[in-house]
């Protein structure tokens, strides 16, 4: 199984600031047939349901505000929020789905500082 | 616009069994395929259990594997859950999620609200 590992597990960070998650997986997810890295981030914020915010590591799903940015390959992997707004408090997983188990994260509790 | 709408959730004993149905609309349901996702109260997402657009193809967690099995109504527009020999373990909001494409080694694009069991004596 494919162990997913982000860092930190929590974060505090000023408005307008950069925010940084980092995602590793135990295995590579980059599968090299269609150089495609098999990895989504999620976001959750209190009391809803996960919402997709990345996919195929970079991808940004459509509605996704262009401040979200998700880059990386093989192993390692980082969510970039450019300027935080108080909108994206909220719990952010990593979740492959290279080969199952489809493995998420721990999961990473983002603040306002 | 694409909803999904669980149900079937609620209180059980250990060892009892639940069927949780998922109400897919506003999308064409038998060309995606769909995944159970599950959370306990106050820990992050744990993977359930997926199954292909044609229902041809399934794959689940080992901590459920042998107990639960998933299946899929696609003249219905419904997603199944079949929970047997359930545990304490398994107490959890249960979310039924949308893939983006019609293969199972694809990304969750949409989740539903989500249906809570709870198993207890």
């Amino acid at each position: 199984d494919i162990v997913m590992t982000q860092s930190p597990d929590s974060l505090a960070v000023s408005l307008g600031e950069r925010a940084t998650i980092n995602c590793k997986s135990s295995q590579s997810v980059l599968y090299n047939s269609n150089n495609k890295n098999y990895l989504a981030w999620h976001q959750q914020k209190p009391g809803q349901p996960p919402k997709l915010l990345i996919y195929w590591a970079s991808t940004r799903e459509s509605g996704v505000p262009d401040r979200f940015s998700g880059s990386g390959s093989g192993t390692d992997f980082t969510l970039t929020i450019s300027s935080l707004q108080a909108e994206d408090v909220a719990v952010y997983y990593c979740q492959q789905y290279y080969s199952f188990p489809h493995s998420f994260g721990q999961g990473t509790k983002l603040e306002i500082k | 616009e694409v909803q999904l709408l669980e149900s079937g959730g609620g209180l059980v004993q250990p060892g009892g069994s639940l069927r949780l149905s998922c109400a897919a609309s506003g999308f064409t349901f038998n060309t995606y395929a769909m995944s159970w996702v599950r959370q306990a109260q106050g820990k992050g997402l744990e993977w359930v259990s997926v199954i292909s657009d044609s229902g041809a193809s399934t794959d689940y967690a080992d901590s459920v594997r042998g107990r639960f099995t998933i299946s899929r109504d696609n003249p219905k527009n419904t997603l199944y859950l079949q929970m047997n020999s359930l545990r304490a373990e398994d107490t959890a909001i249960y979310y039924c999620a949308k893939h983006g494409c019609s293969g199972t080694r694809c990304y969750i694009n949409f989740w539903g609200q989500g249906t809570l069991v709870t198993v207890s004596s």
